[in-house]
């Protein structure tokens, strides 16, 4: 695609609720990275997949938090028995390099806002 | 654990003046990424600095990186009302595969 595509745009859940977060990254793209971007603060690091190979998961906040890529393009963070503490907007950001993100440029999805009432 | 802090965190400024965004961090890092960000909207890069002394411009935004002090700084010249947003310095850590990002500087140019 054209672009990084995250949806939904906006979701909100009953304290308790499942819930699951899809992130579309730019074709071709090996390296896909969610973030947690509370209210007015910077982004904070949750997981880095290479490929389907999950290969830093140390920012997950959890073991509510869990993250996939089964076929190395299409990612999905799914948040168990949401809290309140929760809600923030979910970034994901992918990179064409095998390597770091730090090596290539990193391009970002809108993101989804997660409300948690 | 790479930590990165900016200053100031909130800016107010006047159309067609110029002033400087900070951006420290603690550990080594080579390579250093300014993102912008509009009210509802994801990060749009705008800078990628690369190596110590690097300096880049767009327009009225210049960025630099000196990875002795570990400091860049976002230059703003001449603002405009278009420039008023949330602006992200961003590092990265040799030994992660993140990118660490400052707590970001919400920037308004007022007429």
């Amino acid at each position: 695609g054209a672009g990084v595509s995250q949806s939904p745009r906006y979701k909100v859940a009953k304290r308790g609720q499942d819930v699951a977060l899809r992130c579309d990254p730019i074709s071709g793209h090996v390296s896909l990275f969610w973030y947690q971007q509370a209210l007015g603060q910077g982004p904070e690091f949750l997981t880095y997949f290479q490929n389907e190979a999950q290969l830093d998961k140390s920012g997950l906040p959890s073991d509510r938090f869990f993250a996939e890529r089964p076929e190395g393009s299409v990612s999905t963070l799914k948040i168990q028995r949401t809290q309140q503490e929760d809600s923030a907007v979910y970034l994901c950001a992918s990179t064409s390099g095998r390597t770091t993100v730090m090596n290539t440029e990193a391009f970002f999805g809108q993101g989804t806002r997660l409300t948690v009432v | 654990e790479l930590k990165v802090e900016q200053n100031p965190l909130f800016l107010s400024m006047q159309e067609g003046k110029n002033y400087t965004i900070y951006c420290n961090y603690s550990t080594t890092s080579d390579r250093l990424y300014w993102y912008r960000q509009d009210p509802g909207k994801s990060l749009e890069s705008l800078f990628v600095l690369l190596s110590n002394g690097a300096v880049k411009q767009e327009g009225r935004l210049m960025a630099s990186l000196d990875t002795k002090a570990r400091l860049s700084t976002l230059h703003i010249t001449a603002a405009v009302h278009d420039l008023s947003a949330t602006y992200f310095c961003a590092g990265g850590d040799y030994n992660n595969n993140d990118m660490r990002f400052g707590a970001g500087t919400r920037l308004t140019v007022k007429p």
